[in-house]
């Protein structure tokens, strides 16, 4: 079945700093959707990003992230972590674009941000 | 727009019994997913429903979950003989026709079982 991995259970930064939060997947099939999603303390997770293209930078909220299929990675990236950015994050694989296909979620990576 | 709506917030049960978690969904999602949240397994899918219909519950531990949509306003998890292992948040998700699989989260039930 699908799988995703996230390498990092744990990240803290200094304020400031680059952040890269590492994603790799595994489907049988050719055109996967891969998702992040933000859990900030005492709120729902929630989409931060996603994409379904290959080699296509996708942005939001600062972050930014690259579908790359030949190396089945989907690693998400900063330029400067804030300390707002302090939460859990979780990336996500599903196999098809429609309502009500389940997505396969890794293990998250908790990252902390510190002045 | 209330968001997706998980009742109860906590939940404490001793060993041996039975929990019910309730999710009414985002109005006009057509699906509903329930995953299980551990510092361990991450966000681990357990079951969903499409219109209603139960589509997966690959993830549902078979002896003792079960899962349930009797309309299209809530969906009900069910956790009979709880066991301290069942400890968790679980978590209720509801997504709409055209959107990309975008997840609508509750905020979740937090279980504990002592």
């Amino acid at each position: 079945g699908d799988s995703v991995t996230q390498t990092e259970g744990l990240v803290t930064l200094t304020e400031g700093l680059p952040v890269m939060l590492n994603c790799t997947y595994q489907t049988i099939y050719s055109n996967p959707f891969l998702f992040w999603y933000v859990h900030y303390l005492n709120e729902s997770p929630r989409l931060l990003l996603k994409s379904s293209t290959d080699n296509k930078r996708t942005e939001h909220q600062g972050f930014h992230a690259t579908l790359h299929k030949s190396s089945s990675s989907f690693h998400l990236q900063k330029s400067s972590a804030q300390l707002s950015d302090s939460a859990l994050y979780y990336c996500a694989l599903s196999a098809y674009n429609n309502a009500g296909a389940k997505l396969t979620f890794g293990g998250g990576t908790r990252l902390t941000v510190r002045p | 727009n209330a968001g997706v709506i998980q009742t109860p917030r906590h939940k404490v049960t001793g060993k041996g019994q039975e929990a019910t978690l309730w999710c009414e969904p985002i109005s006009g999602h057509s699906a509903v997913f329930w995953y299980r949240q551990t510092i361990v397994q991450g966000l681990e899918f357990l079951t969903y429903f499409r219109n209603q219909a139960p589509i997966d519950d690959s993830g549902m531990p078979k002896e003792r979950f079960s899962a349930q949509m009797p309309n299209q306003s809530h969906s009900t998890l069910k956790i009979q003989s709880t066991q301290p292992q069942d400890s968790a948040v679980y978590l209720c998700a509801s997504s709409l026709v055209g959107s990309q699989n975008t997840l609508y989260f509750g905020a979740g039930t937090r279980l504990s079982v002592l």
